[in-house]
């Protein structure tokens, strides 16, 4: 069965460097989408990507973060200047079409900030 | 107003008992409401789902009910089992492609046998 992989599994980074975390989506869909899950906490929406470009973003969602699309299959999430806050479990999720509410999640890269 | 609110915040049930997790909205454009299943170090991966135009929605042991005019919705999960032990997430979205799926706070459910 189709899935969304995400890599790296878990990222330790300095504050103020910069991390990529990886996200390759369903090959035939056509929506992608990052959330974070801080530990403990409701899962929550960063941004939304479509047609290579972000459709949607949430306040969470700075000039510190970006997304891109830069080959038919990889979905990145860039965090320009990590703070200890941006500690997270970050999720990749994808959607196949237009009409089409269901969202398939990845396992998770964990982001840990010191 | 994009608020989903979810009650308890966990849940223990005796293996064979009834779960029951409730949520509530506020944003009446959500017309898709999702339920997801989360196992520790995993991702959130969607259980069953519902849209307003039904009141129930049955798969196998888990059941959706759904109050339009109440704006509240909740889950049902029959004969629970201790491998139902998972954190569950009610969410809602609006439809079409490139919506953002709003997720409640989570209710950590354990079946003990």
């Amino acid at each position: 069965e189709p899935e969304v992989t995400q890599t790296p599994s878990h990222q330790v980074t300095q504050m103020g460097q910069e991390v990529i975390l990886r996200c390759v989506p369903i090959s035939n869909h056509l929506y992608f989408y990052w959330y974070r899950q801080i530990l403990g906490q409701k899962v929550e929406f960063l941004v939304s990507f479509y047609n290579n470009e972000i459709s949607e973003k949430s306040e969470i969602f700075d000039d510190q973060f970006s997304v891109e699309r830069p080959d038919g299959s990889n979905f990145t999430l860039k965090i320009r200047s990590t703070k200890l806050e941006d500690s997270a479990m970050y999720f990749c999720a994808s959607s196949a079409e237009r009409g089409s509410n269901e969202q398939f999640f990845g396992p998770g890269t964990r982001l840990t900030v010191l | 107003q994009q608020q989903v609110k979810q009650s308890p915040q966990s849940l223990i049930v005796q293996k064979g008992g009834i779960s029951i997790i409730n949520c509530a909205y506020e944003n009446t454009a959500f017309d898709y409401f999702p339920w997801y299943q989360q196992f520790p170090g995993k991702g959130p991966a969607l259980l069953i789902a519902i849209r307003p135009d039904v009141s129930e929605k049955k798969e196998g042991r888990f059941t959706i009910s759904f109050n339009k005019s109440a704006k509240q919705f909740s889950l049902h999960i029959m004969d629970s089992q201790p491998g139902d032990s998972a954190t569950y997430f009610c969410a809602a979205s609006k439809s079409g492609g490139y919506q953002k799926v709003t997720f409640g706070t989570g209710t950590k459910l354990q079946v003990i046998p």
